[in-house]
This record gives structure tokens, C-alpha cells and sequence, in this order.
């Protein structure tokens, strides 16, 4: 069963911030984060795992609430190059990486 | 060069026509991984390998099979290719071993075309 990313596209100007926001109604064993611009292959952002700990990119942030079975990621400050479809993922199997995917959400940071 | 390639890169077939894909890795990861993209779906998984041993059905398997032919290589074959296959095809790789904490490092992308 595929994550609920919200919303479903944004667009901001340099500097300002955005929250995108993924939701599960089954019980997670982690939330990943993956970034893909126009074109290209996804590239990792972040893994946020039960009790607490994160593996990813220094200066995007991200939270996940394990008993809402939510996540949301932080981007700060946007530039340019933030723009891109953000793809957050679940995995329910205990560590097996079985990532479910969501469907997207589309950034546009306009000067 | 890039650590996870995919041949070809484009392609069109037409209807009934049985079709490979390719992925090879130089990272030397155990686990890899094929997805589709279609626009507003997201990814979806069609099977993932663990090992060469180890072959796994993903959500969306129906009309797809896979090869693991070594650690480095791993094929989508289309049996009888239909419309509804045109999509962005995407392989990816992980190392496996730390309990959920790998990131997927994913290949540039098939775009296949059934007509």
C-alpha cells in the first residue's frame, strides 16, 4: 500500500521554506527520502528508522513520528536547485528494504 | 563511470514482441532492484534480488520476469510486450547487511515505448 505524500506539488520562491509531509496507515520500520530531478535517476536524500535514527543529507532535515506513522521533510532556505519530484518510501519489512514508494510531490523554486 | 548502467536507454517495440532489459552494477551490492515510473504513480517495485539465489515478486510483477545472473547483473525480460508497459524503467542497487539503514542507488533509466 502506497505512502500519502501532501501535497502533491509546491512551488516556492529562493529562500522560503517548505514541509512535505508522507503518511502511512500501517505500522513503519522506516521512512526514506529520495530526491529526482527532471530527468534523471532518484538520488537518496534520507533514511529515518524506528527509535530515532537518521542517515542522510546535512543541510535537509526530516522527522518521523513513529506512533502516527508519519514523516515529514524539511527543506529550508530553498535554492534552485531544490526543484524536483520528492519521493518519500516505506518499509514495513523490518529491515528487508522493501520500499514502498508514494507518489510524489513536485518542488519549484522560482527566483 | 557510472556505478549502475542501464542498456538500452530507449526503446520502442511493438505488441507481442518479448524484450530485455539489462542493469549492471560496479558497487558491489548484493541486493538490487527494479522499479516502473509512470507519471502520477510514483515507483513502483516489479521484483528485488537479495543475492543470486534470491528472487523476490514486488507489487506489480504480472507480465514481468527476472534473471540474476551474477551479483553484478540483473535482467527485466517483458514476455509479450503491451501498451500498457510503456513506461520509465529504473534499477537500482543497495548493499544490504545493515538491517534497513542502506540507501538504493539507482541507475539512469530505461524509457521503453510499446506500440
Amino acid at each position: 500500500q502506497q505512502p500519502v505524500q501532501s501535497p502533491q506539488a509546491v512551488i516556492l520562491r529562493e529562500g522560503e521554506d517548505a514541509v512535505i509531509n508522507c503518511s502511512s496507515s500501517k505500522a513503519l520500520y522506516s521512512v526514506h527520502w529520495y530526491r529526482q530531478k527532471h530527468g534523471e535517476a532518484p538520488v537518496f536524500l534520507m533514511i529515518l528508522l524506528k527509535g530515532g535514527e537518521q542517515k542522510g543529507h546535512e543541510k535537509i532535515s526530516a522527522s518521523f513520528n513513529e506512533k502516527k506513522q508519519q514523516s515529514s521533510l524539511y527543506l529550508t532556505a530553498s535554492q534552485l536547485s531544490y526543484s524536483g519530484t520528492y519521493f518519500c518510501g516505506t518499509d514495513r519489512s523490518g529491515g528487508y528494504q522493501k520500499v514502498t514508494f508514494g507518489t510524489g510531490t513536485k518542488l519549484q523554486v522560482i527566483p | 563511470d557510472a556505478d549502475v548502467t542501464q542498456t538500452p536507454r530507449n526503446r520502442i517495440t511493438k505488441t507481442g514482441k518479448r524484450i530485455m532489459l539489462e542493469c549492471s552494477q560496479t558497487k558491489g551490492h548484493d541486493r538490487m532492484y527494479w522499479y516502473r515510473q509512470d507519471p502520477g504513480l510514483g515507483l513502483r517495485l516489479i521484483y528485488y534480488s537479495f543475492d543470486v539465489k534470491d528472487i523476490n515478486k514486488g507489487e506489480i510483477s504480472d507480465g514481468y520476469s527476472v534473471s540474476r545472473q551474477a551479483q553484478a547483473k540483473f535482467s527485466l525480460s517483458l514476455e509479450s510486450a503491451i501498451p500498457n508497459q510503456t513506461a520509465l524503467y529504473f534499477c537500482a542497487t543497495s548493499a544490504g547487511g545493515s538491517w534497513g539503514r542502506d540507501e538504493q542507488y539507482f541507475g539512469p533509466g530505461t524509457r521503453l515505448t510499446v506500440t
